[in-house]
């Protein structure tokens, strides 16, 4: 079965560091692409960015570059979203998706990973 | 940049159709994806390259996509398919996927 396994939910605060993780197991990780989605409570889904496994290729959203850093770890079939400084605004729900084409519809999401920033 | 406009919120007695839209200059020269996402929960793909349902989901979902709007229709409409509907597009130009702003589909 395809899955997408996201890490636990994390509490942090203003100014601090954090990396969540997306783990894929029952394709093959290399060949899909891995997206991230921010959902802020109440609101919509945003694209935040993608990353190709097989070479690492990543694209940003514009609203996201050089706030977010989004890389992979093929040999553990693992993505990662990280912050190297966080603010208060980033409290949201984190989605990873995968699809095998960039025009390609996200087919298989993670359940999610609850980041909670306190100012 | 890109932006897909939905109708914030649709209303619809259970039985009937409700339709949502998904709207922007051309939208009809991409292919739209749909996903529905009931609360607390990750969204599920329902509507794939523009009309296209993924195995699972029921017949009454149906999409199209020409000129400048796409379409979701959920035919004989039942309680549990109250949740939030999401277009999507890739955007080739300037190379992102673009989301709409959700439909929430009340039963009433």
């Amino acid at each position: 079965e395809e899955r997408l396994v996201q890490s636990g939910a994390e509490v942090k605060k203003s100014g601090e560091s954090l990396k969540i993780s997306c783990k894929g197991s029952g394709y093959n990780f290399a060949n899909y692409w891995i997206g991230w989605v921010r959902q802020v409570p109440g609101r919509g889904l945003e694209w935040m960015g993608i990353i190709y496994p097989g070479d690492s290729e990543t694209r940003y959203s514009p609203s996201f570059r050089g706030h977010v850093t989004i890389s992979v770890d093929k040999s553990i079939s693992t993505a990662y979203l990280q912050w190297s400084s966080l603010k208060a605004s980033d409290t949201a729900m984190y989605f990873c998706a995968r699809h095998q084409e960039v025009m390609d519809p996200y087919e298989s999401w993670g359940r999610g990973t609850l980041v909670t920033v306190s100012s | 940049s890109y932006e897909l406009t939905q109708p914030p919120s649709v209303s619809v007695a259970p039985g009937e159709t409700a339709m949502i839209s998904c709207g922007t200059n051309n939208i009809g020269s991409k292919l739209v994806h749909w996903y529905q996402q009931q609360p607390g929960q990750a969204p599920v793909l329902v509507i794939y390259h523009d009309s296209d349902r993924p195995s699972g989901i029921p017949e009454r979902f149906s999409g199209s996509n020409a000129g400048n709007t796409a379409t979701l229709t959920i035919s004989r409409v039942e309680a549990g398919d109250e949740a939030d509907y999401y277009c999507q597009v890739w955007d080739s130009r300037d190379d992102h996927v673009v989301f709409g702003g959700g439909t929430k589909l009340t039963v009433l």
